[in-house]
């Protein structure tokens, strides 16, 4: 199985802020490498798909990079509706896995 | 509008079988491929298992800790995927969502989740 280690598992931030959320595979992924947010007591949306296009509605202050086994999400003019869970997924090969999550907090 | 609505989640006792629906409507239900994702309470993302499209066949794949136990199976004609769940166990806990995968390759990513349905698993 392929295990995805986010980093860090929380950080504090603020409205304006850049920050940066890391995604490790323990295999390549090539760049089938998805993002997440979830917000306390809703279901997940996607942000970012094979690692760096961007989802339908979503803002562009999101974007994703990397490739292989190194991947970031990273948020610009970070927003109140941000403070979230941010999740990774990769879905090169099964089982699909997904990060532990990354607490945006302020 | 893509609407993707789970049921059938409830209390049930180890060992139990309990079968959750995933109702959909909005979109052209045969083009896409289904995950179910279950999320423990406080816990993170876990993808429970898969049914492909038409296009690769209705493949099925599950996660190592319901293989054997739970099954997916799809009703193109009434846009619903099933998840069956045998000899449920208390880490089964968790709420359940059905998810829809644009079904671009074998597995793509999930463009749209359900809302959840909670399933306990306790004597």
């Amino acid at each position: 199985d392929i295990q995805m280690t986010q980093s860090p598992a929380s950080l504090s931030a603020s409205v304006g802020d850049r920050v940066t959320i890391t995604c490790r595979a323990s295999h390549h992924v090539g760049s089938y490498l998805n993002w997440y947010q979830q917000k306390p007591g809703k279901a997940p949306r996607l942000l970012i798909y094979r690692t760096s296009s961007l989802h339908s509605g979503v803002p562009s202050r999101f974007s994703g990079t990397g490739s292989e086994t190194d991947f970031t999400l990273t948020i610009t003019n970070l927003q109140r509706e941000d403070f979230a869970t941010y999740y990774c997924q990769q879905s090169y090969s099964s089982p699909l896995t997904f990060g532990g999550g990354t607490k945006v907090e302020i | 509008e893509v609407q993707v609505v789970e049921s059938g989640g409830g209390l049930v006792q180890p060992g139990r079988s309990l079968r959750l629906s995933c109702t959909t409507s909005g979109f052209n239900f045969g083009d896409y491929a289904v995950s179910w994702v279950r999320q423990a309470p406080g816990k993170g993302l876990e993808w429970v298992g898969f049914i492909s499209n038409s296009v690769y066949g209705g493949e099925t794949d599950y996660a190592a800790s319901v293989k054997g136990r739970f099954s997916i199976s799809r009703d193109d004609s009434k846009n619903i995927v099933y998840l069956q769940m045998n000899s449920l166990k208390s880490e089964d806990t968790a709420l359940y969502y059905c998810t829809r995968d644009p079904g671009y390759s074998k597995y793509s990513w999930i463009d749209s989740w359900g809302q959840g349905t909670l399933v306990i698993v306790s004597s």
